[in-house]
């Protein structure tokens, strides 16, 4: 079935550090790919997305790229503050699902100052 | 504020009690989704509806039972719930369409005791 595998945390950093969580997928079909951030206490807020092969997307300084010969969509950051502890999903959509969301588990991310 | 409302944000019920989980969205969408978010546990989704349209069921016992009455409205029945049915109830919403991506909302904290 489909799935997504993200790498274990919690990722621990100091501010300014470069920041890459893992994330893999197994789908039938051409998913779209998404990470979505949350933050203590709220809900999930998407962070970017990419719809098809190659494609990169980017926000506040993080970008993930889609690949499909690696079946990867490793989240990235240049330099990371302390604003952005948080909890990351990697999630996918498959075409005819009626686009439901199916997650991995979430990598917690603390940056110390 | 994603355009996504659920009330109340925390409730505390004992395992006899009938409560209700609301969700409200006003973004035009035609899917919403019920997702548990338990700890050191992916995300796991309940219940898809689109257009009022119960879609998805993954296997969820029947004390929880949701209702749809129109497209911006979304609940979740609760009854005779057990310790481990404590958990963050997390509802979004999406337009349904390929490619697109869910709106969150910041989610209910049950706990029962």
């Amino acid at each position: 079935g489909d799935s997504v595998t993200q790498m274990e945390g919690p990722v621990t950093l100091s501010e300014e550090a470069f920041l890459t969580i893992n994330c893999t997928y197994t789908a039938t079909g051409y998913p779209s790919l998404f990470w979505y951030v949350q933050y203590p206490g709220e809900g999930l807020q998407l962070l970017l997305k990419a719809t098809k092969a190659d494609d990169k997307g980017s926000n506040k300084g993080f970008e993930a790229t889609y690949r499909k010969e690696t079946t990867s969509f490793h989240l990235e950051k240049g330099s990371v503050q302390v604003s952005d502890s948080a909890v990351y999903f990697c999630a996918l959509t498959v075409p005819g699902g009626y686009n439901k969301l199916i997650f991995g588990a979430g990598t917690r991310l603390a940056v110390h100052p | 504020e994603t355009g996504v409302t659920q009330t109340p944000r925390h409730l505390v019920m004992g395992m006899t009690n009938k409560k209700s989980l609301k969700c409200e969205q006003h973004l035009g969408h035609n899917a919403m989704y019920w997702y548990k978010q338990s700890a050191k546990k992916p995300l796991e989704l309940m219940f898809v509806y689109n257009f009022k349209e119960q879609t998805e069921n993954n296997s969820v016992p029947s004390r929880f039972s949701p209702e749809c009455p129109n497209s911006s409205h979304l609940f979740l029945h609760l009854h005779t719930l057990q310790p481990e049915d404590s958990a963050l109830y997390l509802c979004a919403s999406s337009p349904g369409q390929q490619n697109t991506e869910a709106f969150f909302g910041q989610g209910t904290r049950l706990t029962v005791v």
